[in-house]
């Protein structure tokens, strides 16, 4: 069964690093997004893909998030200067497309420590 | 802006008995209603949906779920919990106007006992 893959399940920074968090999609998937947790509780969404572009994205989502498609496999969050509230798991997920019923595929996750 | 709420933060049931988790929904259109699962240290597992037609939906591992558009509540149920049903449930919705984002609520974490 095709599934979303995601890397590192886990990394631990300091604050005002970089961090890229990468996710393969399901390969035939046309909109992609990233969702954060912070400490088991609600799930958050930062920003939806489509087509090479953003096509929504949250509060949350400042001028310190971006995301990109570099190579037509691989989805990437980058954070550019980390935060201590910036610590969550943040998952990745993708969908068919805005033809179908939209349910998500959602990875693993990636568990983000910020020191 | 469409929103969710689940109104309990956790739930207890015992085991064989039915349970239920609930829902309510604001969006501006009519709503794409999911029900997700969340195993510890895991991903967001899709269980079941609502689109259009049934009221009644059915999904994974035995769950069902009712659309109510009177009441804006979407709540899961299961006729007979098992322990392996613990875990944290979250309800989503999708905007049909404008529907390229799902939002979760809050989730609610669901203890079954043996």
């Amino acid at each position: 069964e095709p599934e979303v893959t995601q890397t590192p399940s886990h990394q631990v920074t300091q604050m005002g690093q970089e961090v890229i968090l990468r996710c393969v999609p399901i390969s035939n998937h046309l909109y992609f997004y990233w969702y954060r947790q912070i400490l088991g509780q609600k799930v958050e969404f930062l920003v939806s893909f489509y087509n090479n572009e953003i096509s929504e994205k949250s509060e949350i989502f400042d001028d310190q998030f971006s995301v990109e498609r570099p190579d037509g496999s691989n989805f990437t969050l980058k954070i550019r200067s980390t935060k201590l509230e910036d610590s969550a798991m943040y998952f990745c997920a993708s969908s068919v497309g805005l033809a179908d019923t939209g349910e998500l595929f959602f990875g693993e996750g990636s568990r983000l420590t910020v020191l | 802006a469409q929103s969710v709420a689940q109104p309990e933060d956790q739930v207890n049931v015992a085991e064989g008995n039915p349970l239920t988790v609930k829902c309510t929904y604001s969006v501006s259109g009519n709503p794409y209603l999911f029900w997700y699962v969340q195993y510890p240290n895991r991903g967001l597992q899709f269980l079941l949906k609502y689109i259009t037609g049934d009221n009644l939906v059915k999904g994974s591992y035995g769950f069902e779920a009712e659309f109510n558009k009177s009441q804006t509540s979407f709540h899961l149920k299961k006729p007979s919990a098992l322990v392996s049903d613990s875990a944290l449930y979250f309800c989503a919705v999708r905007d049909m106007i404008r529907d390229d984002k799902i939002i979760f609520g809050k989730g609610t974490r669901l203890h079954i006992l043996p």
